[in-house]
């Protein structure tokens, strides 16, 4: 099925180990982004990309690090994790108005973190 | 600064009563408004949006939304809940459309029998 595939569903760390979460897309949209989820606080941007080879930060881009080689992928890096990472992570995407009408984004099914 | 305000953390209705969900934001230019709903263990999914035009969205699922300028808000209705609803429902500012969404801190709605 054609959508946002987010890889691992659930991971734990330990302060100070590295990783990187997987979000792959099949629609061929342009825009994708990563948002992090906490109680009370809705999702909040990380970092997003306009197309292969174009990123930039969002509202909490500190400690996490992201790049965009191809349009399918968008991995975020994690490079020392800390416990205030512990988060849920969504990967979204959606079409850019240069590919005609923008298109709603669509989310995956997120990434559980702890990190202990 | 860009902002979204959903005053209620928790509503609780009956099945078969109506729903309104609050939002008001806070924004310099015209916005881009979103509605999305979340259910347990899953991504996000759009219910509504409001570009421009006619202030009374229809959205999926039998939700609307009535875009306010005068009171800086969108807030989502239903004439009539169904179980199904339960959910977290956020609301979402957008100042380029879909991209680099401002979201709410969201509502969690329980549905009684």
């Amino acid at each position: 099925n054609a959508g946002v595939t987010q890889t691992p569903k659930f991971q734990v760390l330990k302060t100070g180990q590295s990783m990187t979460l997987q979000c792959a897309q099949d629609m061929n949209h342009e825009y994708m982004s990563w948002y992090r989820q906490d109680p009370g606080m809705g999702l909040r941007l990380i970092h997003y990309s306009v197309g292969a080879g174009i990123t930039d930060q969002g509202e909490v881009p500190n400690g996490y690090n992201v790049s965009r080689s191809t349009t399918e992928d968008f991995p975020l890096r994690l490079l020392s994790a800390a416990p205030s990472q512990t988060s849920v992570y969504f990967c979204a995407s959606s079409s850019s108005p240069g590919q005609g009408a923008s298109q709603p984004q669509h989310f995956g099914d997120g990434t559980r973190l702890s990190i202990l | 600064a860009q902002s979204v305000t959903q005053p209620d953390i928790h509503i609780t209705v009956s099945e078969g009563a109506s729903l309104e969900l609050r939002c008001n934001y806070s924004y310099g230019a015209t916005p881009y408004l979103f509605w999305y709903v979340q259910s347990p263990g899953q991504g996000l999914q759009l219910l509504l949006k409001y570009f421009s035009g006619d202030t009374l969205v229809q959205g999926i699922k039998g939700f609307e939304a009535e875009f306010k300028r005068s009171q800086s808000s969108f807030n989502l209705r239903k004439p009539s809940v169904h179980w199904s609803d339960a959910a977290e429902y956020f609301c979402a500012v957008g100042p380029g459309g879909y991209n680099k969404l401002i979201f709410g801190a969201g509502t969690r709605l329980a549905v009684h029998p």
